[in-house]
């Protein structure tokens, strides 16, 4: 099966700042890698596909990276409403995976 | 737009069997553009993939889970559930229904209910 590394798993930052989580694979997924926003209380919601590919609405600040077993999701210039977890997930097996969440804090 | 909503019992009795629905509005759970998806999560921590069904039944589980796990789709009733056997303590968690595409290119859950937690506790 394929795990999923996230690093860090906490991270402390201030508004302004420039962030960026890394997402390691047991072994290549391709591009298969989405990234999602969680906030306390609420479902996830998708932010990024396919690797690098923005959803719709998604702000332009998010940034994913990556392919083969090592990607990376930035998040330039932070905003408030930015400070919630994060969490990858691989799809190029039907039975996904996610990795354990990074919790993105304000310093 | 498509909207999922899970119902269900919110406590459950350890031993006993957890049984989810997920009412499909927007699409047909007939349709051929989507995968029906449970996902959970425990108090506190992270996601973990249950399994996910296709509109013809084939179904797929977390290895992990696939001896207690059953989910099925009823299309008559545009609706998919879950069935978790012979629960404990550790079953205890938010569950969502959510989708995928219909094909690798699509699998990531741009859908998701709100989510319903589920407390197995006698």
């Amino acid at each position: 099966d394929f795990q999923m590394t996230q690093s860090p798993s906490t991270l402390s930052a201030s508004v302004g700042d420039r962030v960026t989580i890394t997402c390691r694979a047991s072994q290549t997924i391709s591009g298969y890698l989405a990234w999602y926003q969680q906030k306390p209380g609420k479902a996830p919601n998708l932010l990024i596909y396919q690797a690098s590919s923005l959803k719709t609405g998604v702000p332009s600040r998010f940034a994913g990276s990556g392919s083969g077993t090592e990607f990376t999701l930035t998040i330039n210039s932070l905003q408030p409403d930015d400070f919630a977890t994060y969490y990858c997930q691989q799809y190029t097996s039907i039975r996904s995976t996610f990795g354990q969440g990074t919790k993105l804090e304000i310093k | 737009q498509l909207q999922l909503q899970e119902s269900g019992p919110g406590l459950v009795k350890p031993s006993e069997t957890l049984s989810l629905t997920c009412t499909v509005s927007g699409a047909s759970t007939s349709s051929t553009d989507y995968y029906w998806a449970w996902i959970r999560q425990p108090p506190g921590k992270g996601l973990e993939f249950i399994g996910t069904i296709y509109h013809s039944g084939s179904a797929y589980y977390n290895p992990s889970l696939q001896s207690r796990v059953t989910i099925s789709v009823d299309t008559s009733k545009n609706q998919f559930s879950l069935n978790v056997k012979s629960v404990t303590a550790a079953d205890t968690a938010v569950y969502y229904c959510a989708t995928t595409g219909p094909d690798i290119l699509t699998g990531y859950y741009d859908s998701w209910g709100q989510g319903t937690l589920v407390t197995v506790s006698s």
